[in-house]
């Protein structure tokens, strides 16, 4: 069973369009998160949910918006897609008070906007 | 703000070789520290942590400390494998932070037969 499961795993799109990432978790995990890797490998968090609301919002263009139906979801939806978002997205959850916080990832989504 | 320093690659060893990574970090109060390893076309996997300090995070030979007092958290492997591959990352979550992890900017290891 995936723990954390992403889907789609590839997603080339043109400029201008507009795409949806989810993310779904069966860890019983109460805190979500979306990262962003670049070409360079270098990770960076966008946003955290913890039980559905938003905790954490990076300063991210507000063409990128979260939405988290429900504590085992998290999806990641871009308006008008632009070069600059090509990139690798990770999804990760993990649970509050557990030790060290630690965070499980997804598989990751590889978006290329052309 | 918090931040995580890590040694720059790319590290290229032998078979059996011994492994260092150094990793040191900022933060403003009293950090959790761990280690994630990301395979070739995979995502990451938490490969080990320590939540205090002089705690050790142990993990497939993998070994690491964190050393308050040198701000520390070098990772290190006696004798690498082949299937080490791949790039590490250095990480650091807080409670005054909302616990998101900061990374380090990865070391990509490869390991020759």
């Amino acid at each position: 069973d995936t723990a954390v499961s992403q889907t789609p795993k590839y997603l080339v799109t043109q400029m201008g369009n507009d795409k949806s990432i989810k993310c779904e978790q069966n860890l019983g995990h109460d805190t979500m998160y979306w990262y962003k890797q670049d070409s360079k490998k270098f990770l960076k968090i966008m946003f955290s949910y913890n039980n559905k609301e938003l905790i954490i919002n990076e300063t991210v263009p507000n063409r990128f918006s979260p939405k988290s139906p429900d504590k085992a979801h998290l999806n990641l939806h871009i308006n008008s897609l632009e070069l600059g978002d090509s990139a690798v997205y990770f999804c990760a959850s993990s649970q509050t008070g557990s030790k060290g916080y630690e965070q499980y990832f997804g598989p990751g989504t590889r978006l290329t906007v052309t | 703000g918090n931040s995580v320093t890590q040694m720059e690659g790319p590290v290229t060893l032998s078979e059996e070789a011994f492994l260092t990574i150094n990793c040191t970090y900022t933060a403003t109060g009293y950090p959790s520290l761990f280690w994630y390893v990301q395979y070739p076309g995979e995502g990451l996997q938490l490969l080990l942590k320590a939540t205090k300090a002089d705690d050790k995070g142990s993990n497939k030979g993998f070994e690491a400390t964190y050393r308050k007092e040198t701000t520390s958290f070098h990772l290190e492997k006696g004798s690498v494998q082949v299937s080490d591959s791949a790039v590490y990352f250095c990480a650091l979550s807080e409670s005054n932070n909302d616990y998101k992890l900061s990374f380090g900017a990865g070391t990509t290891v490869t390991v020759r037969a």
